[in-house]
């Protein structure tokens, strides 16, 4: 088991450019979520999808777009980047999209992303 | 809305020192708690969870927690820390009533002098 994967690990954009961040996992989890990690201020959640074929908004939505292409992938996409994403993002995935016994997120290993 | 607060944002050990690292949340209602670790360049890892039941949590690598409703606290704690355990350390809550959606405190970034 792989658990949760992105890529690509690292990127560097010019301001409005545009790029597709892709997350995949291979747990059978029904529920995946996207964060960003600013120093200081944690983990904030971008957008989420509760099962396939559904999406929402988390925190910290303005800027991205989320597609959930199927139960294994979820994709974060900046259409216009800006200085503000720069960012780490994390992908996470849960069993459910309920907060019930047992049902930890688990992350995937970041993109380093910088906006120039 | 539901807010997590950790106090220390930098906290410095030599080794064998014990450790308590900082966490109360401001909500009401049931909550789930969560202690995620994240050491130099790698993913978030768990390291306890607290559903219900005993309030005293033990996790993997010695790790253990507390929860004290009446303080809305998760305080993390560790009896003798090792160099291994520099790392950021995130407390996070999820409210039973409100999707799985985690709220993270800011994180505390732990340095063991070895």
């Amino acid at each position: 088991n792989a658990g949760v994967t992105q890529t690509p690990k690292f990127q560097v954009l010019k301001t409005g450019q545009s790029m597709t961040l892709q997350c995949a996992q291979d747990m059978n989890h029904n529920s995946m979520y996207w964060y960003r990690q600013d120093p200081g201020m944690g983990l904030r959640l971008i957008y989420y999808s509760a099962s396939e074929g559904t999406t929402d908004k988390g925190e910290v939505p303005n800027g991205y777009n989320v597609s959930r292409l199927n139960k294994r992938e979820f994709s974060l996409r900046l259409e216009s980047a800006a200085p503000s994403q720069t960012s780490v993002y994390f992908c996470a995935s849960s069993i459910r999209p309920t907060a019930g016994d047992h049902n930890e997120q688990f992350f995937g290993p970041g993109t380093r992303l910088t906006v120039l | 809305a539901q807010s997590v607060s950790q106090h220390n944002h930098h906290v410095i050990l030599s080794e064998a020192a014990s450790l308590e690292l900082g966490c109360n949340y401001s909500y009401g209602g049931t909550v789930n708690l969560f202690w995620y670790v994240q050491y130099p360049g790698q993913h978030l890892q768990l390291l306890l969870k607290y559903f219900s039941g005993d309030p005293l949590v033990k996790g993997i690598k010695g790790f253990e927690a507390e929860f004290i409703k009446s303080k809305f606290s998760f305080n993390l704690r560790k009896p003798s820390v090792q160099w291994s355990d520099t790392a950021e350390y995130f407390c996070a809550v999820n409210a039973r009533n409100a999707g799985n959606m985690l709220t993270f405190g800011g994180g505390t970034r732990l340095m063991v002098k070895p």
